[in-house]
């Protein structure tokens, strides 16, 4: 069972387009973290949200976190192929000391 | 070193060998874990090290898979008799105590792709 299920699994589109990315649970999670992985790498971490109905941006990088606190969603305005890689929301279950990963989402950005 | 160093980037093996993957972390980092990876796909969690002890280990898939950690940093990550679908890609990846919402976060190695031919 996938605690975090992330939505598209893939994505491709032309430079300059916005795109939105989901991550979603039917559990709470104290804190979500959204990471990025590029090809030969391992991921590196953009964000953490921690309030409810938190917004955080980190330039053309929108994060969201649920007013539940069980999704998350990703919003990058004018994509560039700088963007393009493996894209992970990650969270601790109440109680765990290890982060359990998404399911990820792949994402190209066309020149 | 500045960064999580993984050893070897790449590892071709024959099925039925053993195979030793090592992850150097973070100088101070005391928390360690190691991840695996199939396809581009999301994370696998495998074992997790608060020193030397491993508090977690429930995501090991089989009792062929073995970790230790020595010393509080260097961790071997062991899988014997190696099988196809042990081929993946292995994360480590460490912290400097284990996850708390004001962390950081982890900081990854760069892997080890495990081909088992």
């Amino acid at each position: 069972t996938q605690l975090l299920e992330q939505s598209p699994q893939f994505l491709s589109i032309q430079e300059g387009e916005n795109l939105t990315v989901y991550c979603n649970s039917s559990s709470v999670f104290s804190s979500l973290q959204w990471y990025r992985q590029e090809p030969g790498e391992g991921p590196v971490l953009l964000v953490t949200v921690v309030t409810g109905g938190e917004v955080k941006k980190l330039k053309r990088l929108t994060f969201q976190f649920g007013d539940a606190r069980k999704d998350s969603s990703l919003h990058i305005t004018a994509a560039q192929p700088g963007d393009t890689g493996l894209y992970l929301c990650a969270g601790p279950l109440r109680g765990y000391q290890k982060v359990t990963f998404g399911t990820g989402t792949k994402l190209q950005v066309i020149p | 070193g500045a960064g999580v160093s993984q050893s070897p980037s790449n590892k071709v093996t024959e099925k039925g060998k053993d195979v030793e993957l090592r992850c150097d972390p973070i100088s101070g980092h005391t928390a360690l874990y190691w991840y695996r990876q199939s396809l581009g796909q999301g994370l696998e969690f495998l074992i997790y090290f608060q020193g030397n002890s491993a508090p977690d280990k429930s995501g090991l898939p089989s009792d062929r898979f073995s970790a230790e950690r020595t010393g509080g940093s260097v961790s071997t990550l062991t899988i014997q008799r190696t099988q196809q679908e042990d081929s993946a890609v292995y994360l480590c990846a460490s912290s400097f105590v284990p996850y708390r919402q004001t962390n950081p976060g982890y900081t990854f190695g760069s892997g080890t792709r495990l081909t088992v031919v």
